[in-house]
C-alpha cells in the first residue's frame, strides 16, 4: 500500500541547468498537485493535473517551468534553466476522482532542490 | 482571494499542557478544512478533513474543531513526539481545483 513517491530526494543542479522532478501518485488516484514550499513558509500552489490533461497551472510561473502527466508513468515537473531562486522543496499531492467528498489530498515526501 | 491565517506561529508547551492552534479562514464557499502535520524534512502528513461548521473530528491526543471563519486544533495533554509543524488548508467551492495553505504553527513539546 504504497504512498505518493516523489524521486530524487535531494536535487542538486548549477545555474542554467535543468531540473526534472517525479511523482507517483498513490494507488487509485489520479488527481496530481505540485506545491512549492520555501524555508518558514506555507505550501504554494503550482498546479493540478488529471491523466494527459492540465486543469489549472495558475500557481505555475509562466516561463521556465512546465508540468505533464502521461497516460502512462509519472508526473513530472520540469524547470528549465534554473536559478538561485527556484531552490525549495517540490511537493507532490494526489488525490481520488474529486466530485466526491473525498479531495483530500496526501503528500509525498518531497524534493529537495538546491541550485548552485 | 480565498486566504489562511494560522496563529500563532511557535508554541511551546510542556509535556501535558493543553492548548490549542487557531486557523483562520476566507473563502468563497468552503468545500472543505484540512489539518496537516509536518516534521522536518518530510511531506504533510494528514490529520483531518473537515466539511461544515460544528463539524469534530479526533484522533489520539487531537481535535478539530470548525466554525465558519475559523477552525481549531486542540491538543489534550501533549507530548514530546506531537512536535511538529501544523500546517491548516483551505479548499473552495468555486475553485476546488488548489489547496491554500496557512504558514503553519509550529509546535514544540518539551519533557
Amino acid at each position: 500500500n504504497a504512498g505518493v513517491m516523489q524521486n530524487p530526494r535531494h536535487l542538486v543542479r548549477r545555474r542554467g541547468q535543468e531540473a526534472r522532478l517525479r511523482c507517483s501518485p498513490m494507488k487509485g488516484h489520479s488527481h496530481v498537485y505540485w506545491y512549492r514550499q520555501l524555508p518558514e513558509e506555507g505550501l504554494k500552489f503550482m498546479v493540478y493535473l488529471q491523466k494527459e490533461n492540465i486543469i489549472d497551472e495558475s500557481g505555475m510561473p509562466k516561463e521556465r517551468f512546465s508540468a505533464e502527466f502521461p497516460k502512462e508513468g509519472p508526473s513530472i515537473l520540469r524547470i528549465q534553466q534554473v536559478v538561485r531562486g527556484d531552490s525549495a522543496a517540490y511537493f507532490c499531492a494526489s488525490s481520488p476522482q474529486s466530485g466526491l467528498r473525498t479531495d483530500t489530498q496526501y503528500f509525498g515526501p518531497g524534493t529537495r532542490l538546491t541550485v548552485l | 482571494e480565498d486566504q489562511v491565517t494560522q496563529s500563532p506561529e511557535a508554541l511551546r508547551l510542556q509535556e501535558g499542557e493543553s492548548s490549542s492552534l487557531n486557523c483562520s479562514y476566507t473563502v468563497s464557499g468552503l468545500r472543505g478544512l484540512f489539518w496537516y502535520r509536518q516534521d522536518p524534512g518530510k511531506g504533510p502528513e494528514f490529520l483531518f478533513t473537515l466539511y461544515s461548521a460544528g463539524e469534530e473530528k479526533e484522533k489520539e491526543r487531537l481535535k478539530a474543531t470548525l466554525t465558519k471563519k475559523e477552525s481549531f486544533l486542540h491538543i489534550t495533554a501533549p507530548k514530546p513526539e506531537d512536535s511538529a509543524t501544523y500546517l491548516c488548508a483551505v479548499q473552495g467551492s468555486y475553485n476546488f481545483n488548489k489547496f491554500y495553505f496557512g504558514s503553519g504553527t509550529k509546535l514544540n513539546v518539551k519533557p
